[in-house]
């Protein structure tokens, strides 16, 4: 399998439920970035990891809560959510913080 | 505050038109600027610009970067039904990669 994956592609859960988004690149690429995109808005970055290590926070809430064991691995744990956090999150990846981006296909999440 | 300032918001045209689209950026420390298309899934990238006035060329695409004015074009000849889409600009800085909204395509058959 090639490129950039991510599970699930959809995603329903309770403002009280637990549950984390997988992604997973196959390009040998050293940086991973979560992004959020909501309707009518332009992408957001959430956080970048770099060599596994995170370099950046974009001020994003605590109840989401992001994990890199390697560099091709990357989660996004999500705990009490809230409605306006339904939005797609894109996973992407890049060979060095300065290289193309290359996204996988993102999950849809619906908070209700 | 770095920026990235798409236009048009939306366009519909017919195939076979040609198309020009903008973007506009402040950005600290510029490094790059990008173009992806964005259908219904991931957005695909198409072109990273990072030297003024050397135009890049993919089939019936092409983009330029002006880093004077701080501008990028993006120029589709012959549009077809299968460019419809939402076209991402992004610009690089250092450890920093913002968004446009994007332009919103429809090309009619």
């Amino acid at each position: 399998e090639t490129g950039v994956t991510q599970t699930p592609r959809h995603l329903v859960m309770g403002m009280t439920n637990k549950k984390s988004l997988k992604c997973e690149q196959h390009l040998g690429h050293n940086a991973m970035y979560w992004y959020k995109q909501s309707a009518k808005k332009p992408l957001e970055l959430m956080f970048v990891y770099n060599f596994k290590e995170q370099t950046e926070n974009n001020s994003v809430p605590s109840r989401f809560s992001p994990e890199c064991p390697n560099s091709s691995h990357l989660f996004l744990h999500l705990h009490t959510l809230q409605p306006e956090d339904s939005a797609l999150y894109l996973c992407a990846s890049s060979q060095d913080r300065r290289g193309e981006q290359f996204f996988g296909p993102g999950t849809r999440l619906t908070v209700l | 505050e770095d920026k990235v300032v798409q236009s048009p918001l939306s366009l519909v045209v017919h195939e076979g038109d040609t198309v020009t689209l903008n973007c506009s950026y402040e950005v600290t420390n510029f490094r790059s600027l990008l173009w992806y298309k964005q259908e219904k899934k991931a957005p695909t990238f198409l072109f990273m610009l990072t030297s003024s006035g050397i135009e890049k060329k993919s089939g019936r695409l092409s983009s330029i970067l002006d880093k004077k004015e701080l501008f990028s074009i993006l120029n589709i000849t012959a549009t077809q039904t299968g460019d419809s889409a939402v076209y991402l600009c992004a610009s690089s800085g250092t450890y920093k990669y913002i968004f446009g909204t994007g332009t919103r395509l429809k090309v009619l058959a």
